[in-house]
């Protein structure tokens, strides 16, 4: 089982709300990802949590908020967005040892208006 | 500088044809790997293929086969009897063993299959 799940599909959002992202896995991955991806580009990577801990932070603005409660669960939570945070947001879960292939959810498609 | 390049933006194949998508890589890294993803409309990002630099012999996995040529650092994608369902985007991406979780993706190629 290779599946990584996102809620929700589609979000639209005003610019004051507050909400939040989730994603799921069972493979007993032990490194999560958040990827933003505008259309036509590739995936920009955001965060990185190893054993449930923040690695990686590449310089994201503090109205995005990553969470990662347990080894299996990702949240990211939203607050005072702005209408360029409208993208595709991916979820990807990996082995800690190299390669680090990645398995990517569906995604959730945010509008922010 | 570009580490992962992929030149071709679009391609159209016929279906039941084979369709090369090129990637080309720069690394000074003596261990890495190559990833193929296919990211249809939906949006999702669907792993491929999978090449690992120390890896003698070329990956497959069913229809996709990965012409890996090291001293070139190109790991190009062949798709073999093209399929409607293959109409999709495709990136090439890389990462690097001494970087750690960081992935680099290519541009992308978008592929077209037509009836």
């Amino acid at each position: 089982d290779t599946e990584v799940t996102q809620t929700p599909k589609h979000l639209v959002m005003g610019m004051t709300n507050k909400k939040s992202l989730k994603c799921e896995q069972h493979m007993g991955h032990r490194a999560m990802y958040w990827y933003k991806q505008k259309a036509k580009k590739p995936p920009e990577l955001m965060f990185v949590y190893s054993y449930e801990k923040l690695s990686i932070n590449e310089s994201v603005p503090s109205r995005f908020s990553p969470e990662c409660p347990n080894s299996s669960l990702l949240n990211l939570h939203l607050h005072a967005l702005q209408p360029e945070d409208s993208a595709l947001y991916l979820c990807a879960s990996s082995f800690m040892g190299f390669p680090k292939t990645q398995y990517f959810g569906p995604g959730t498609r945010l509008l922010v208006l | 500088a570009q580490k992962i390049t992929q030149t071709q933006p679009g391609m159209f194949v016929q279906e039941k044809e084979a369709v090369t998508l090129d990637c080309t890589y720069d690394t000074s890294d003596q261990s890495y790997g190559l990833f193929w993803y296919k990211q249809p409309s939906s949006g999702e990002m669907i792993f491929l293929i999978y090449q690992g630099s120390y890896d003698e012999q070329n990956a497959t996995e069913g229809r996709y086969s990965l012409n890996f040529q090291k001293a070139r650092k190109s790991a190009n994608l062949v798709i073999s009897a093209s399929q409607l369902g293959d109409s999709a985007m495709y990136f090439c991406a890389m990462r690097e063993d001494s970087v750690g979780f960081k992935t680099i993706f290519g541009a992308g190629t978008r592929l077209f299959v037509k009836a």
